[in-house]
């Protein structure tokens, strides 16, 4: 059975950093390509970032270029995010992801960790 | 970015067959997905690339559509399908309909 786990959303003041992880299990972590996405409070769900399987290819939306970076412990099956420069705006509840394959569909989710930005 | 367009909600008894919507403002292939996310839950893939069922999901739900217009069906809806379904493109950047909730009456 695929799980994914994420840990590490806390309340963080604005400007301030934080680093997400996510434990994966049941499946071949290093086979697939593993996503971020997010959804603000009552929201819809907004595509964050995306790593290949190696981690040699990472992709970002605009508004996260520069301040957020995804990166991947195949050895430790563990997708993590940091995040800097954090923006009330970025407040959401965040969910990693499986891709079948770049460009591909959301197909396996965990069950998501709340980031708060706020003073 | 490629924007999708969803009704808000709809309304519709036990038993039924509806038909939700989505529309992109640029073609994108068959690249269409669906997810059905209930309330404190993680979202759940429906269908991918327009009308491939995902693994252990009932066959009351099916896809269809290609270019700009997909439609998600559930025939016949069940209390348990009270939720929200969100479409995703995956032809460009990824992007996701606002969402349409379903109520059943």
């Amino acid at each position: 059975e695929v799980q994914l786990v994420e840990s590490g959303g806390v309340l963080v003041q604005p400007g301030r950093s934080m680093k997400l992880s996510c434990a994966a299990s049941g499946f071949t972590f290093s086979s697939f390509p593993m996503a971020w996405v997010r959804q603000a409070p009552t929201k819809g769900l907004e595509w964050v970032a995306t790593i290949s399987t190696s981690g040699g290819s990472t992709y970002y939306r605009d508004s996260v270029k520069g301040r957020f970076t995804i990166s991947r412990d195949n050895a430790k099956s563990t997708l993590y995010l940091q995040m800097d420069s954090l923006r009330s705006e970025d407040t959401a509840t965040y969910y990693c992801t499986t891709q079948a394959a770049i460009s591909y569909w959301f197909a396996y989710w965990g069950q998501g960790t709340l980031v708060t930005v706020s003073s | 970015d490629t924007v999708l367009t969803q009704s808000p909600a709809l309304a519709v008894s036990p038993g039924e067959r509806v038909s939700i919507s989505c529309r992109a403002s640029e073609g994108v292939n068959s690249y269409m997905h669906w997810y059905q996310q209930k309330p404190g839950q993680q979202p759940k893939l429906l269908i991918y690339k327009a009308s491939n069922l995902a693994s252990g999901v009932p066959a009351r739900f099916s896809g269809s559509g290609s270019g700009t217009d997909f439609t998600l069906t559930i025939d016949p809806v069940e209390a348990d399908d009270t939720a929200t379904y969100f479409c995703q493109q995956s032809w460009n950047d990824p992007t996701f309909g606002g969402g349409t909730k379903l109520e059943l009456k």
